[in-house]
């Protein structure tokens, strides 16, 4: 147990479908991540949402959209994705003391949802 | 710019000795930098993190890392390794701006053999 919930764990969709990924923290946190965990590169970041506020979009095609409700919960839509897009993305959430400031506050993640396009 | 750096895909060691995975970082300022492990099929799991004070740094599973600013690196160590120790080992710094995103290196896969 993580704190840090994600479903599915496994999901395979066609690339004309459109799908969501769900994250839900159980921490108290203020601060949620989506990030792409592909084979052979570094874990990148895909969006930051601090205070419910998106403060970063790393220049992710639009194919993907965000959406945070409340502080607790985290969506990933998807689609058209491509064959290229399959990859474990991770949720993660934070606190966060300031909007903008740096922090040693720690990331915690979840589990994964392991995404297949075929 | 901040970057991570694991010199090392793979890191093998025989169960009982000592093991070391090494990260150096590029930072603006001083750096914050952590170290997660990822076994297989799970998300990433915090083990440790240096912020400020002693250079010596304790985590979970008798893990400890040690940060040196001259040579800026963060190595993770253990003085005795389990085989339950294999798994993919990430190292994090974190950035100036933003909100506190971390950025991460490719990850070492240790190996510990019986």
């Amino acid at each position: 147990e993580t704190g840090v919930t994600q479903t599915p764990r496994h999901l395979v969709m066609g690339m004309t479908n459109k799908k969501s990924l769900k994250c839900e923290q159980h921490l108290g946190h203020n601060a949620m991540y989506w990030y792409k965990q592909s084979a052979k590169k570094p874990l990148e970041l895909m969006f930051v949402y601090s205070l419910e506020e998106r403060v970063e979009n790393n220049s992710v095609p639009s194919r993907f959209s965000p959406e945070c409700p409340n502080s607790s919960h985290l969506f990933l839509h998807l689609h058209t994705l491509q064959p290229e897009d399959s990859a474990l993305y991770l949720c993660a959430s934070s606190s966060t003391t300031t909007l903008g400031g740096r922090s040693g506050n720690t990331i915690y993640f979840g589990e994964g949802s392991w995404l297949t396009v075929v | 710019a901040q970057s991570v750096a694991q010199p090392e895909d793979q890191v093998n060691v025989a169960e009982g000795n000592p093991l070391t995975v090494k990260c150096t970082y590029s930072v603006s300022g001083n750096p914050y930098l952590f170290w997660y492990v990822q076994y297989p099929n799970r998300g990433l799991q915090f083990l440790l993190k240096y912020i400020t004070g002693d250079n010596l740094v304790k985590g979970s599973y008798g893990f400890e890392a040690e940060f040196n600013k001259s040579q800026t690196s963060f190595h993770l160590k253990k003085p005795s390794a389990l085989v339950s120790d294999s798994a993919l080992y990430f190292c994090a710094v974190r950035d100036i701006g933003g909100a506190n995103n971390l950025f991460f290196g490719t990850g070492t896969r240790l190996t510990v053999i019986p």
